[in-house]
């Protein structure tokens, strides 16, 4: 049982190029979200989804896409990076009830120059 | 403003003392606060998940308690060690939805 993993763990990318971050988790949980975590703040909310085919957009939503296609994969997307999303990435997953724990994936360190 | 304030921002502790840290909240109505350990390069890990019923709930050294009324919690870590060195996240979790507010943390360093 690998929990969530994350790939790339590091990326430097120059301003304007594309990639994307990937998320994957084998504990068939219905809700996956992307975080972003920058110095001094707490984590923020880019998107969520309760379940393949299912996407919804959090508090910092803009540059970044996503899609679900299946339960246990939820790649995050980035357009055009820019050096403003130069940060720390995180995917989380849980069942969809309120109190069920969030399990967070290990992290990818993106740096845009 | 955010929701979820946390003291102090940073404290170092000697190695075997207890600490408390704080989290005043103004999310509501909120579902359930959680505590998360999250190391230096690491996820966060979750610590304890209380509902706005209980008021207290115990990790092994780490104990959380609850106050919805004045909308505080604490984290208390008995007996510290070396590998309790890291930031302590608290999170509310708003009454029906998933998207949980986050603090932004306290760091804390156990020195030998």
């Amino acid at each position: 049982n690998a929990g969530v993993t994350q790939t790339p763990k590091f990326q430097v990318l120059k301003t304007g190029q594309s990639m994307t971050l990937q998320c994957a988790q084998d504990m068939n949980h219905e809700y996956m979200s992307w975080y972003r975590q920058d110095p001094g703040m707490g984590l923020r909310l880019i998107h969520y989804s309760v379940g393949a085919g299912i996407t919804d957009q959090g508090e910092v939503p803009n540059g970044y896409n996503v899609s679900r296609s299946t339960t246990e994969d939820f790649p995050l997307r980035l357009l055009s990076a820019a050096p403003s999303q130069t940060s720390v990435y995180f995917c989380a997953s849980s069942y969809v009830g309120q109190g069920s724990e969030q399990y967070f994936g290990p992290g990818t360190r993106l740096t845009v120059t | 403003k955010n929701q979820v304030e946390q003291s102090p921002q940073s404290l170092i502790i000697l190695e075997g003392k207890n600490c408390t840290l704080q989290c005043n909240y103004t999310v509501s109505p909120f579902s359930n606060l959680r505590w998360y350990k999250q190391d230096t390069g690491r996820g966060p890990v979750s610590l304890t998940i209380m509902t706005f019923s209980e008021n207290t709930k115990s990790n092994g050294r780490y104990t959380a308690t609850l106050d919805a009324d004045t909308k505080q919690s604490s984290l208390h870590i008995t007996a510290s060690q070396l590998s309790d060195s890291a930031s302590y996240i608290c999170v509310v979790s708003p009454y029906g939805n998933n998207r949980l507010a986050f603090g932004k943390g306290n760091q804390v360093v156990v020195i030998p």
